[in-house]
């Protein structure tokens, strides 16, 4: 596909139990991000992938959220024994790092919205 | 302590009137790179305009310019001529360093709101 691409859409679970979101990016990027946005709220940084380097886990709120990416491409998100203040839309981003006027903007996904009940 | 400060969470303008949205940074590096993104009522982020920070000129692209006051650590976005379709929360972003490893983070919006 053209874009980042995000499963599911939308998603409801019940407080405990544990949820995986998918991320395909764009082909190619070796950057990927993972982003929270609670209503109305701005973007908070979670997790960061650059090409083979350790990614950046600085954003994480807690040991319940966890995120892979697999050869270099999909990546996964995980939030185990959810809890309701992790109901919140999860964007994930990739970029080709590129030096030049454009500054290797970000390519978003539309994002799973969470919902834990 | 916060990055990226938007210090509006909302605006009204009136259509056809230019817009400034603010935002004001932090960072001790003298490398850096700064985004504002549109996020329309549907979700999606778009990307409008970048400033990098040795950048001489002031970013435009199309009715989007950037008003970057280097010394000031400003970077407020100016919308010309606003219309409808302009109505959306804004974002503010930067990146510390001009590395492939260096991480984007966000201010937490300005929500605008054009009136007819």
């Amino acid at each position: 596909g053209a874009g980042v691409s995000q499963s599911p859409s939308n998603k409801v679970t019940e407080k405990g139990k544990d949820v995986e979101l998918r991320c395909d990016p764009i082909s190619g990027h070796t950057a990927l991000y993972w982003y929270r946005q609670s209503l109305g709220q701005g973007l908070e940084f979670l997790i960061y992938f650059q090409g083979n380097s350790a990614p950046d886990k600085s954003g994480l709120p807690s040991d319940r959220f966890s995120a892979e990416r697999t050869g270099g491409s999909v990546s996964t998100l995980t939030i185990q024994r959810t809890q309701q203040e992790d109901s919140a839309v999860y964007l994930c981003a990739s970029s080709l790092f590129v030096r030049g006027p454009k500054g290797s903007p970000l390519h978003f996904g539309n994002g799973t919205r969470l919902t834990v009940t | 302590a916060q990055k990226i400060t938007q210090t509006q969470p909302g605006m009204f303008v009136q259509e056809k009137e230019a817009v400034t949205l603010d935002c004001t940074y932090d960072t001790s590096d003298p490398s850096y790179g700064l985004f504002w993104y549109k996020q329309p009522s549907s979700g999606e982020m778009i990307f409008l305009i970048y400033q990098g920070s040795y950048d001489q000129q002031n970013a435009t692209e199309g009715r989007y310019s950037l008003n970057f006051q280097k010394a000031r650590k400003s970077a407020n976005l100016v919308i010309s001529a606003s219309q409808l379709g302009d109505s959306a929360m804004y974002f503010c972003a930067m990146r510390e360093g001009v590395n492939r490893d260096d991480k984007i983070i966000f201010g937490k919006g300005t929500r605008l709101h054009i009136l007819p």
